[in-house]
């Protein structure tokens, strides 16, 4: 499988629910990105690892929770969400060096009741 | 700080039609600046980018130009086509720390007709 890759592409959860969104990279890269994508909003950068370490975190509730175990996978822990995060989140990647190219995932839409 | 204003979609077109979408910015220091397309059910794709004022990007017919004495980036198209009805974003990028950095408009819709 090549480029990034985002699982599930659809989620559904109570705001009781724990759930996982993953992301993998098959680009070698060793920056990733979660972005969160609201209708008729700017993306929104929500965390940045750089050499599996988090390097930006911009003021995101303690609800999303980060992880970066490698530098292919990328993990965004979800808990007692709120119906306003129901949002199109998207995975992206990229070399460290320079104004780079971010690769992004297709998404995992989430909708929480 | 920095920001990126598009114009308000929906943009409708009939097949073959020029295609200007506008973009601004605002940015500390020197920008490289961005064009990505969002095709439906889909991630982010980049379309084009230029890394310094004057310079034109340009792919699969697109073209946008960075004039740093307007702040501007539009991306222009001579004759668009179906297959080109995506959501179309705007963003800059400053020099990264350790990591790059963008920052995005607010996307604009593109819808082309036969």
């Amino acid at each position: 499988e090549t480029g990034v890759t985002q699982t599930p592409r659809h989620l559904v959860m109570g705001m009781t629910n724990k759930k996982s969104l993953k992301c993998e990279q098959h680009l070698g890269h060793n920056a990733m990105y979660w972005y969160k994508q609201s209708a008729k909003k700017p993306l929104e950068l929500m965390f940045v690892y750089s050499l599996e370490e988090r390097v930006e975190n911009n003021s995101v509730p303690s609800r999303f929770s980060p992880e970066c175990p490698n530098s292919s996978h990328l993990f965004l822990h979800l808990h007692t969400l709120q119906p306003e995060d129901s949002a199109l989140y998207l995975c992206a990647s990229s070399h460290l060096t320079g104004l780079e190219e971010q690769y992004f995932g297709p998404g995992t839409r989430l909708t929480v009741l | 700080g920095d920001s990126v204003t598009q114009m308000e979609g929906p943009v409708t077109l009939s097949e073959e039609a020029f295609l200007t979408i506008n973009c601004t910015y605002t940015a500390t220091g020197y920008p490289s600046l961005f064009w990505y397309v969002q095709y439906p059910g889909e991630g982010l794709q980049l379309l084009l980018k230029a890394t310094k004022a004057d310079d034109k990007g340009s792919n699969k017919g697109f073209e946008a130009t960075y004039r740093k004495e307007t702040t501007s980036f539009h991306l222009e198209k001579g004759s668009v086509q179906v297959s080109d009805s995506a959501v179309y974003f705007c963003a800059l990028m400053v020099l990264p720390g350790t990591a790059s950095k963008l920052t995005f408009g607010t996307g604009t819709r593109l819808q082309v007709t036969l």
